[in-house]
């Protein structure tokens, strides 16, 4: 069974602070998504990520892949309120079925 | 273009007693995939199909639960009877298949089971 461990698991910060939440298993994928999913939504699609190493930038948001693509990290730069939400992290092993890491819960206060 | 449609949104049923959810996949998105969200947790998958056949259901507790997707289109879930844990956000999602991966979900129905 392919996990994804993310962490940490809840995250509290201020207004225009800079935080990075980690995504990590001890498996290979073939590619790997980062969701953001607000209360009472369903999950976002922010990025996909593809090529060992890969590094993709949405606006504030850093995305990056791991060499062996067993890991990511999601990096936010100068965070505000609207990034409030649940990160969801989701490995894709070939077959289309995502495997969903636990996900961070951040809470960026004014 | 609309996105994946679910309904209801909430639902509030006794133990042992039957529900179903609905959903609408994006138009021209063949595959349709049902996920239960337990609260605190991440998704967690319980049936994918291609079109109208499936193509995962290892996690489906099917001595309760059931799904189909008779025309290849919208999708029921159904749980039968209900138990306390089945408590949860059961989440569709669609694909364009061989598109690639990206998944894009609907809103959820909100599962109260007491």
């Amino acid at each position: 069974t392919q996990l994804l461990e993310q962490s940490p698991q809840f995250l509290s910060i201020q207004e225009g602070e800079n935080l990075t939440v980690y995504c990590n298993s001890s498996s290979v994928f073939s590619s790997l998504q980062w969701y953001r999913q607000e209360p009472g939504e369903g999950p976002v699609l922010l990025v996909t990520v593809v090529t060992g190493g890969e590094v993709k930038k949405l606006k504030r948001l850093t995305f990056q892949f791991g060499d062996a693509r067993k890991d990511s990290s999601l990096h936010i730069t100068a965070a505000q309120p609207g990034d409030t939400g649940l990160y969801l992290c989701a490995g894709d092993n070939a077959g289309n079925m995502l495997t969903f890491g636990g996900g961070t819960r951040l809470m960026v206060k004014p | 273009e609309a996105g994946v449609a679910q309904s209801p949104r909430y639902k509030i049923i006794e133990k042992r007693q039957s529900v179903a959810f609905w959903c609408n996949p994006i138009s021209g998105h063949a595959t349709l995939y049902w996920y239960q969200q337990i609260l605190g947790q991440g998704p967690k998958l319980l049936i994918q199909f291609q079109n109208n056949g499936v193509v995962d259901d290892s996690q489906l507790p099917k001595d309760r639960f059931s799904a189909e997707r008779l025309k290849g289109v919208d999708s029921t879930l159904k749980i039968q009877p209900a138990k306390l844990e089945d408590s949860a956000v059961y989440l569709c999602a669609s694909s364009l298949n061989p598109g690639g991966p990206e998944q894009y979900f609907g809103p959820g129905t909100r599962l109260t089971v007491t």
